[in-house]
């Protein structure tokens, strides 16, 4: 199985911060990685797929980059509503694996 | 647009087999991966597996020995079955689209599964 590890695990910020989560997988997935919001409650959004492709209806502040094994997804002003749980995951091959998740918090 | 629905019993006993059912609308069935993720309370999120339509299926080899997935295109349902559950298969189950390379695009609300006698 391809592990996928995400760094911080827990990010403290303010409105209007850049943020950045990494996430980084065990072994080349080239650009099969897709970023993924989850709201309590909620099931999860998909945000970014094939590493840095917005998906539709998602706002431009979200963006992806990376290939090979080290990803980053990055929020460039934060709105209220971005404060979330925010998951990695690849589709390179099977079983599709997630990153632990990242909390967003307010500060 | 495409929109899924679990549907199937809240609460089941440790030994039995959870039965879920995943109800399409909007789209047919007879194209993409069709597959089941699991969410216990306050953790990260597990891949089960998947369908397609033609019915060949690939599993989570963790579970593996355990799932059955199954699709009914007639009904546009898929359906996951997981059997000898215990408190450890206490979770949150989504079924959703996986579109390969472009991700997991369409997600059910979600169902509450609790494994207790």
């Amino acid at each position: 199985d391809i592990q996928m590890t995400q760094s911080p695990s827990s990010l403290s910020a303010s409105v209007g911060d850049r943020v950045t989560i990494t996430c980084r997988a065990s072994q080349s997935i080239s650009t099969y990685l897709n970023w993924y919001q989850q709201k309590p409650g909620k099931a999860p959004k998909l945000l970014i797929y094939a590493a840095s492709s917005l998906q539709s209806g998602v706002p431009s502040r979200f963006s992806g980059s990376g290939s090979g094994t080290d990803f980053t997804l990055t929020i460039s002003s934060l709105q209220p509503e971005d404060f979330a749980t925010y998951y990695c995951q690849q589709s390179y091959s099977t079983p599709r694996t997630f990153g632990q998740g990242t909390r967003l918090e307010i500060k | 647009q495409v929109q899924l629905q679990e549907s199937g019993p809240g609460l089941v006993k440790p030994s039995e087999t959870l039965s879920l059912t995943c109800t399409v609308s909007g789209g047919s069935i007879s194209s993409y991966y069709w597959s089941w993720i699991r969410q216990p309370p306050g953790k990260g999120l597990e891949w089960i597996g998947y369908i397609y339509n033609s019915g060949s299926t690939n599993y989570n080899p963790s579970l593996k020995s355990r799932v059955t997935i199954s699709v009914d295109t007639s009904k546009n349902q898929f359906s996951l079955k997981l059997s000898s559950v215990t408190a450890a298969d206490t979770a949150v189950y989504y079924c959703e689209r996986d579109v390969g390379a472009r991700g997991m695009d369409v997600w059910g609300q979600g169902t509450t599964v609790t494994v207790s006698s």
